[in-house]
C-alpha cells in the first residue's frame, strides 16, 4: 500500500465546476504539500501546510491531521487549470525535506 | 520561474553510457534534491545535499551518484544506463532542510535506447 494516496486518479470537469482532489497517508507527517505539473511537464509548489486551511486565489487546500487526509479544492474551475495535481508529504526528523508522492489526479476542465 | 535551472533539457543516450545532469538552486537555497519521475513510478525522491553535504538519501540506485560544490550547484551522475533509467529527473531547492517549500527546475528528461 501507498504511503500517500490520491483521488481521483482522473478527473473531468466542466468549466465553472468546483473540484475536490482528495489526498490520504498513512505516515506521521511535519507537512503536507500540494503540486501541480503542467502539461509541459514543469512542477510548482501550490501549497504546503501543516495544520488547518490555506488559500491562494480560487484554490484551497485543507488537512486533518487527526483523519490524516488533506483535499484541494479549487473553485470556478477554468481550462487552463488543466494538470496533473500531486499530494506529497515530508517525513519528521532528521529527513524533512525529502518528500513522498502520491501518484497524482490528472485534472481536464473542458471549456 | 521558480529560480532553479537545470541541463541539459533533453538527453538521448544508449545503454551502458554515462551521463551528468545539472542543477543550480534558486539564490540563496542551501538544500538541493533529486527526484526521479518514470511513467511506471511516478515522482521519487533520490537524493538530498545541505549545503555541500549528503543530509538524505531515499531510493537511489548504486550506479547513480550525485555531488553539491562549493558554488552550491549540483551534479547527478547516472551511469551503467539501462532502458529502464528512461525518465524525468527534476532538481528542486529550498533555503533550509526543513519541511519547507521546494522550488522545482524545468527537469532534464532522459531516454535511453
Amino acid at each position: 500500500k501507498n504511503e500517500v494516496e490520491q483521488s481521483p486518479q482522473n478527473l473531468t470537469a466542466q468549466e465553472g465546476e468546483f473540484i475536490t482532489i482528495n489526498c490520504s497517508y498513512s505516515v506521521g507527517i511535519s507537512a503536507l504539500h500540494w503540486l501541480q505539473q503542467h502539461p509541459g511537464g514543469g512542477i510548482v509548489s501550490l501549497f504546503m501546510l501543516s495544520s488547518g486551511k490555506k488559500k491562494h486565489g480560487r484554490l484551497i487546500a485543507t488537512i486533518n491531521i487527526q483523519e490524516k487526509h488533506s483535499s484541494l479544492h479549487i473553485t470556478a474551475s477554468h481550462p487552463r487549470d488543466s494538470a496533473v495535481y500531486i499530494c506529497a508529504v515530508s517525513r519528521p526528523g532528521g529527513s524533512q525535506g525529502n518528500l513522498i508522492f502520491g501518484k497524482g489526479t490528472k485534472l481536464s476542465v473542458k471549456p | 520561474d521558480s529560480g532553479v535551472t537545470q541541463t541539459p533539457k533533453h538527453l538521448i543516450t544508449a545503454t551502458g553510457q554515462r551521463v551528468t545532469l545539472r542543477c543550480s538552486p534558486r539564490s540563496g537555497d542551501l538544500s538541493v534534491y533529486w527526484y526521479q519521475q518514470s511513467l511506471d513510478q511516478g515522482l521519487q525522491f533520490l537524493i538530498q545535499y545541505y549545503n555541500g553535504e549528503e543530509r538524505a538519501k531515499g531510493n537511489i540506485l548504486e550506479r547513480f551518484s550525485a555531488q553539491q560544490f562549493p558554488d552550491l550547484h549540483s551534479e547527478l551522475n547516472l551511469s551503467s544506463l539501462e532502458l529502464g533509467d528512461s525518465a524525468l529527473y527534476f532538481c528542486a531547492s529550498s533555503p533550509q532542510a526543513a519541511a519547507e517549500t521546494q522550488y522545482f527546475g524545468p527537469g532534464t528528461r532522459l531516454l535511453v535506447l
